[in-house]
């Protein structure tokens, strides 16, 4: 089975820029959640989504969105970049909306880096 | 405020002995830990997880031991290899929506 998968792998955008990342799940897993890496604040919950909605969100501005297709792809948008938003960006997909007994497989990440 | 703390950033044991990573957390609301393994430049790969009904869960090397009056989990590997390098998360849920740990970065030495 093939894992989950992350485009692109790096981006370099400028301030102020919009920013779009894609993610296929593995597939039948029908939940996709996003996550922030950082080294300050660690792993951080941004939003997920399951059967195209979203259930939970983070506490992350409204710059952060997302959204989630019916073949469970998912992709996540920032826009009005901030230096702060240079990360690594992980998307981690399970077959349920629960972690029980089915816990997340996460992406390589896409290394944002904003100039 | 960190509601799952792992105080130590680094941790280094010789091969073959056990490694010891501790987490603590403070939202009772934590029902299922899980610890998490990563690599520089991969996402982090699922190793061992717990429910709060049990106080242990064994997988091979790994060990996780749940202590609920004192919050704290611990993952015991034993023996280590120089390939269980890396750096550990321990992650604690009610649902999918994880709280990470920092992480601790864990050296094995040949």
């Amino acid at each position: 089975k093939a894992g989950v998968t992350q485009t692109p792998r790096y981006l370099i955008k400028t301030r102020g820029q919009q920013v779009t990342l894609s993610c296929s799940p593995i597939s039948g897993h029908r939940s996709v959640s996003w996550y922030q890496q950082t080294p300050g604040q660690g792993l951080q919950f941004l939003f997920e989504y399951f059967s195209e909605t979203q259930r939970n969100k983070g506490n992350f501005p409204g710059r952060f969105s997302g959204r989630q297709f019916s073949n469970s792809r998912s992709e996540m948008n920032v826009s009005t970049l901030e230096l702060g938003d240079s990360a690594l960006y992980l998307c981690a997909s399970s077959q349920q909306s629960s972690s029980y007994n089915s816990p997340l497989h996460f992406g390589n990440g896409t290394r944002l880096t904003v100039t | 405020d960190q509601q799952v703390k792992q105080n130590s950033p680094s941790l280094s044991v010789q091969e073959g002995r056990i490694s010891i990573l501790n987490c603590d957390y403070t939202n009772s609301m934590f029902d299922y830990f899980l610890w998490y393994k990563k690599y520089p430049a991969e996402g982090p790969t699922f190793l061992i997880s717990i429910s709060s009904i049990k106080d242990k869960n064994e997988d091979g090397r790994f060990t996780v031991f749940l202590n609920k009056s004192a919050k704290h989990l611990s993952l015991h590997i034993v023996p280590s290899q120089p390939g269980d390098s890396a750096v550990y998360f321990c992650a604690a849920s009610p649902s999918t929506q994880l709280t990470f740990g920092s992480g601790t970065q864990l050296t094995v030495l040949p």
